[in-house]
């Protein structure tokens, strides 16, 4: 597609529930990322996939949380039993190689998550 | 940890006038500086970024980076309400994710 797409695009969800965020990056972009963004704060690193590799998971806050890229392509984020302080954003990225942080990369319109 | 300060703001600048939004580093080794635009409800965009010390100028956009004093900074010349939004300052941290600071929110007034 022409740019990263996430969906869906508000998710609500009672405590304790599980959601699933799924991101479509830009067609043969090798590199992923998943950023959250709490309300008022800049983007926090969570974890990054090189093609289905998933390279570096340093970010994720708990293991309630899970990401996967099974075909190097669409990722899902999954956060199990949602705890009010995961509202925040979670924002998709990709780039077309590795190390391109000169290049930027092109984010998602994100996907804002609610738990009440 | 590696930390990216940035001025909550809001910042707020008449329309037509400069805009300047500061940024300050605490890792030393850090060689190259990002800074992102994000409008209210949408994702980052990345508008400049600049890797040697002095000014880098980009139409009405100039960076200005001082490693000695870890400090980065973004002027906006003739600034236009289409100006307003959240400016986030960005730097490496190894080869493929940044560290992003809190962000500074812009207001531009007409």
């Amino acid at each position: 597609g022409a740019g990263v797409s996430q969906s869906p695009r508000y998710k609500v969800a009672k405590r304790g529930q599980d959601v699933a965020l799924r991101c479509d990056p830009i067609s043969g972009h090798v590199s992923l990322f998943w950023y959250q963004q709490a309300l008022g704060q800049g983007p926090e690193f969570l974890t990054y996939f090189q093609n289905e590799a998933q390279l570096d998971k340093s970010g994720l806050p708990s293991d309630r949380f899970f990401a996967e890229r099974p075909e190097g392509s669409v990722s899902t984020l999954k956060i199990q039993r949602t705890q009010q302080e995961d509202s925040a954003v979670y924002l998709c990225a990709s780039s077309r190689q590795p190390g391109q942080l000169d290049y930027g990369y092109t984010f998602g319109s994100g996907t804002r998550l609610t738990v009440v | 940890q590696k930390e990216v300060e940035q001025n909550s703001g809001p910042l707020s600048v008449p329309e037509g006038a400069i805009a300047s939004l500061n940024c300050t580093y605490s890792d030393r080794g850090s060689q190259s500086f990002f800074w992102y635009r994000q409008y209210s409800g949408k994702s980052p965009e990345l508008i400049m970024s600049i890797y040697s010390n002095g000014d880098k100028e980009d139409g009405r956009f100039t960076a200005q980076l001082n490693k000695a004093s870890q400090y980065v900074s973004l002027l906006i010349r003739d600034s236009q309400p289409s100006d307003s939004a959240t400016y986030l300052c960005a730097v490496p941290s190894g080869t493929y994710k940044y560290i992003f600071g809190t962000g500074t929110r812009l207001k531009v007034l007409a």
